[in-house]
């Protein structure tokens, strides 16, 4: 069980939008950046979003993100078929056992 | 920029695990950036393992803390892993990856490497 709560899966319909919740608490969301991660099939997972909503070179407007109190959320816009992955979010926990988190995953499926 | 993950496949029950990561086209000895390994278990999401400095200062898990060992040769441009008393539950992909982090307040893995499988198994 995560310490980040994420859906296990969103779906849509190309062109559509989906967005992917990351559920935290004050040690954690609330007082620290967040980062999205995208994991094709197969592969490793990749950067997609930085300090709660900057975007690396490369990455496409279509992903944004951003950040309420202790939750988080990844937008998706104009949904593709090549967006069908697994997206993480991530974050330090400031806790008395301070360590690096991450979510347990959102399966986004293009219908 | 490449991060390369190597070493062995397969690791018996109670040993050690142990990998490299070699990194090339970019200095491993700057002071923008930690170096990391993450694993990911079969069908589950990715977990921290630790980040090292260059100058070899460390964080680490603190569930893992008591068995991991992160060290980094700047001659060589590499990190290592060990993790030792392993067992079936340490059967992951093990990555590493380039860190930005400000301990309690930034963490973000902005490179990784392929990856390499590691099973523990008898």
């Amino acid at each position: 069980q995560s310490v980040l709560t994420q859906p296990p899966s969103v779906s849509a319909a190309p062109g559509q939008k989906v967005s992917i919740s990351c559920s935290g608490s004050s040690s954690n969301i609330e007082s620290n950046y967040v980062s999205w991660y995208q994991q094709l099939p197969g592969t490793a997972p990749k950067l997609l979003i930085y300090d709660n909503n900057k975007r690396p070179s490369g990455i496409p407007d279509r992903f944004s993100g951003s950040k309420s109190g202790t939750s988080a959320t990844l937008d998706i816009t104009g949904l593709q078929t090549g967006d069908e992955a697994d997206y993480y979010c991530g974050t330090w926990d400031s806790s008395l056992s301070a360590s690096v988190l991450f979510g347990g995953g959102t399966k986004v499926t293009v219908l | 920029l490449q991060l390369h993950e190597s070493g062995p496949g397969l690791v018996r029950p109670s040993e050690t695990l142990s990998l490299s990561c070699t990194v090339s086209g970019f200095s491993i000895s700057t002071s923008n950036y930690y170096w990391a390994w993450i694993r990911q278990p079969p069908g589950k999401g990715p977990e921290w393992v630790g980040s090292i400095f260059y100058t070899g200062s460390t964080h680490y898990n603190p569930s893992l803390e008591s068995r991991v060992t992160i060290s980094v040769d700047t001659s060589k441009s590499q990190l290592s892993l060990k993790l030792n008393s392993v067992t079936a539950a340490d059967t992951a992909k093990y990555y590493c990856a380039r860190h930005v982090m400000v301990p309690m307040v930034v963490s973000t893995f902005d490179l990784w490497g392929r990856g390499i499988m590691v099973a523990v198994a008898s």
